[in-house]
């Protein structure tokens, strides 16, 4: 399978700091996408960055696609407790299929 | 308002008995697709449909079908459930351009219970 697998399984830290999660998968890709998800809720897309990109902003988010290693960063700066939350990457290894990982489950404290 | 919708969001159902759960969206999108959400396995696919009458399996597709008639709907059809199918069930839907993945959409989801 050609499943991207995030790391840390799971991330506790307090508001205010950073949080840093990485997704590696297997195969060349055409785009890499992140995604949260709230306890038991439908995901939202946070993200994508395409194979030809190295780094993508989105207001507290920065991603970084490393192609050569395979493998993503998703940091969240400024964490609140509203971030608290499963985070998955998704990528589609240049087929029809999007593969999603197992997650990193992000909590922040107050 | 753009939204993907689910179709019941819970059923408690029994071994055999056969139930559809439906999905449908308003965005014209012509990818569809469904997964499967179980503790400490992420999301798994199970079928996707790349535009209308155009449907494959994904990665977990037995004991589901599924049909896509309409560009809208994607029903997900269980003929004979087992209580290994019990799971947390999202439908998502995109648009493709250039033949790759966009921004997903997902619906709330369908907790499933087959006893």
């Amino acid at each position: 399978s050609q499943q991207g697998e995030e790391d840390p399984q799971a991330l506790s830290i307090q508001e205010g700091e950073n949080a840093t999660m990485n997704c590696s998968y297997k195969t060349s890709i055409n785009n890499l996408q992140w995604y949260r998800q709230n306890s038991g809720r439908g995901l939202v897309h946070l993200i994508l960055i395409r194979s030809n990109e190295r780094e993508k902003h989105s207001g507290r988010l920065r991603v970084t696609l490393d192609t050569s290693k395979k493998s993503s960063s998703l940091l969240i700066t400024a964490s609140r407790a509203a971030d608290t939350a499963s985070y998955f990457c998704a990528t589609d290894g240049n087929t029809d299929k999007l593969i999603f990982g197992t997650g990193t489950r992000l909590q922040v404290f107050p | 308002e753009a939204q993907v919708t689910q179709n019941p969001r819970y059923l408690i159902t029994v071994t055999g008995k056969k139930l559809t759960v439906t999905c449908s969206q308003n965005m014209n999108h012509e990818y569809m697709s469904w997964y499967r959400q179980d503790p400490g396995l992420g999301l798994r696919q199970i079928y996707y449909s790349m535009n209308v009458e155009v449907t494959d399996k994904g990665d977990v597709p037995e004991g589901y079908k599924v049909s896509r008639k309409e560009k809208r709907n994607f029903p997900l059809i269980l003929e004979s459930p087992s209580p290994n199918q019990t799971s947390l069930y999202f439908c998502a839907s995109s648009p493709i351009s250039s033949g790759t993945y966009n921004e997903q959409f997902f619906g709330p989801g369908t907790r499933l219970t087959v006893l």
